[in-house]
């Protein structure tokens, strides 16, 4: 079965400081990628998303992911993190011919100002 | 931004209560999702609706049930819930495109809390 998986569970980080958050999956066909985030109290948003093409994608807010097929990984950063940025981030995979999602556990990320 | 909303946002049961959860969306989508979003646990898909037929259940007690009237509109009508079923309920709604790249759009979700 496909699964997702999110290492980081809880990140907390000082303003400025630089973000990496992983994201593994298990899947060997072509995948679709996403990062969505959820702020405090708001829904879900969708961050950023790879479909196809270059494999390091810009998304809102200052963060990018990079897709590398051979470590099955799509890790989402940001150079330098603001207090803003506090939420919890979902990685999410889709495959084969549907749209349907599969999630990983969450990471919440608690920047200090 | 209002392109899926859910009602009530809050609510509270007892387990021999019959509550629905409504959600509605405004974007012209064709595929509407509920997913269940309990602590320290991923998304959990519930159902799925395209064009207003369900096309996946994934084992999901029949105390859940839900509706599709129209590609607009997606219910989960709840009775003899469990206090295990308090959670945040989510709905969410893409546009089909015949594969895997759609992209999903959520609400702000019903929490739920079962007594």
């Amino acid at each position: 079965a496909q699964s997702v998986s999110q290492h980081n569970h809880h990140v907390i980080l000082s303003e400025a400081a630089s973000l990496e958050l992983g994201c593994n999956y298990s899947y060997g066909g072509t995948v679709n990628l996403f990062w969505y985030v959820q702020y405090p109290g708001q829904h879900l948003q969708l961050l950023l998303k790879y479909f196809s093409g270059d494999p390091l994608v810009k998304g809102i807010k200052g963060f990018e992911a990079e897709f590398i097929k051979s470590k099955f990984s799509f890790n989402l950063r940001k150079p330098s993190v603001q207090w803003s940025d506090t939420a919890e981030y979902f990685c999410a995979v889709s495959s084969g011919n549907t749209g349907k999602l599969i999630f990983g556990q969450g990471t919440t990320l608690q920047v200090k100002p | 931004e209002t392109g899926v909303t859910q009602t009530p946002r809050h609510l509270v049961m007892g387990m021999t209560n019959k509550k629905s959860l409504k959600c509605e969306q405004h974007l012209g989508h064709n595929a509407m999702y509920w997913y269940k979003q309990s602590a320290k646990k991923p998304l959990e898909l519930m159902f799925v609706y395209n064009f207003k037929e369900q096309t996946e259940n994934n084992s999901v007690p029949s105390r859940f049930s839900p509706e599709c009237p129209n590609s607009s509109h997606l219910f989960l009508h709840l009775h003899t819930l469990q206090p295990e079923d308090s959670a945040l309920y989510l709905c969410a709604s893409s546009q089909p495109s015949g594969g895997a790249r759609e992209t999903q759009y959520f609400g702000p979700g019903t929490r739920l809390l079962v007594l």
